[in-house]
C-alpha cells in the first residue's frame, strides 16, 4: 500500500529539547516537503527536497532542519523548539510534476511548552 | 505572489443539501488546481484535480471546474451526507518556471459540518 509514515503522531516536549520527527515514503518518489498546518492560515511548506542530498527553504524554515540522506526519509529536525513551534506537521511526497498530487502523512501534532 | 483565498467557515449544512465551497486564486499562467479533504485525525487526502482550464474534476459525487476567465475552482456536491463532514482545502501548484516544482499553495481550509 502506497503510504507516508509519520512519527510520533503526538509530541509533548519543553522549551529547547531537541527532537526529531521521522518521515518515510513507500513510492519511490523523489519529492518531499513538510508543511505546518495553523488554524486560519491554511498549510505553509517548510522544507523540501527535490532528491538525496538535495534540500531547500519553503515558506516558513526559521527554526527547522532537514535531511535526505536516502530518497524514502525526510526527517524534521528542531534544534531548539519555542512554543511558537506548537502546531500540527504534515510530510509529502509526490513525482515533483506540477500536474500531480501529493501523499500526505497522517500528522504529528507538536506541542511546545 | 501566488495564493488561494476560499470562503470562510464552518459550513453548516444538513444531509442531502447542497454543496458550494468557494475558491479562488492568485497566479500567473496555468497552475494545477486541487481540492484536498481532510478527516478528523488524518492527514490530506486528494478530492479531485484539474490540471487545465475549462477542466473538470469529479470525484465521490464532488465537482470543481477550472475557471481562467474568474480565476476560480469552486467545489460543489449535490447532496451531501454526514461522512462528507471534514476539511476542505483548495491548492494550487504554479506553473512558471520555478526549482520548487510540487510546491503546493494552500488555501485556509473551509470546515464543513453535515447533520442529520
Amino acid at each position: 500500500e502506497a503510504q507516508v509514515t509519520q512519527n510520533p503522531r503526538y509530541l509533548i516536549t519543553v522549551t529547547g529539547k531537541k527532537l526529531t520527527v521521522t518521515c518515510s515514503q513507500n513510492m519511490n518518489h523523489e519529492y518531499m516537503s513538510w508543511y505546518r498546518q495553523d488554524p486560519g492560515l491554511g498549510l505553509r511548506q517548510i522544507y523540501y527536497s527535490m532528491n538525496v542530498e538535495v534540500t531547500d527553504k519553503g515558506d516558513v524554515p526559521e527554526g527547522y532542519k532537514v535531511s535526505r540522506k536516502e530518497k524514502r526519509n525526510f526527517p524534521l529536525i528542531l534544534e531548539s523548539p519555542s512554543p511558537n513551534q506548537t502546531s500540527l506537521y504534515f510530510c509529502a511526497s509526490s513525482s515533483g510534476s506540477f500536474t500531480t498530487e501529493a501523499f500526505f502523512g497522517q500528522g504529528t501534532r507538536l506541542t511546545v511548552v | 505572489g501566488d495564493s488561494v483565498t476560499q470562503m470562510e467557515g464552518p459550513v453548516t449544512l444538513s444531509e442531502e443539501a447542497f454543496l458550494t465551497i468557494n475558491c479562488t486564486y492568485t497566479a500567473t499562467g496555468y497552475p494545477s488546481l486541487f481540492w484536498y479533504v481532510q478527516y478528523p485525525g488524518e492527514g490530506l487526502q486528494l478530492l479531485l484535480k484539474a490540471t487545465k482550464a475549462d477542466d473538470k474534476g469529479s470525484n465521490k459525487g464532488f465537482e470543481a471546474t477550472y475557471r481562467k476567465e474568474t480565476t476560480s475552482f469552486h467545489l460543489e456536491k449535490g447532496s451531501v451526507q454526514v461522512s462528507d463532514s471534514a476539511v476542505y482545502f483548495c491548492a494550487l501548484i504554479p506553473s512558471h518556471p520555478s526549482g520548487n516544482t510540487g510546491k503546493l499553495i494552500f488555501g485556509q481550509g473551509t470546515t464543513l459540518q453535515v447533520k442529520p
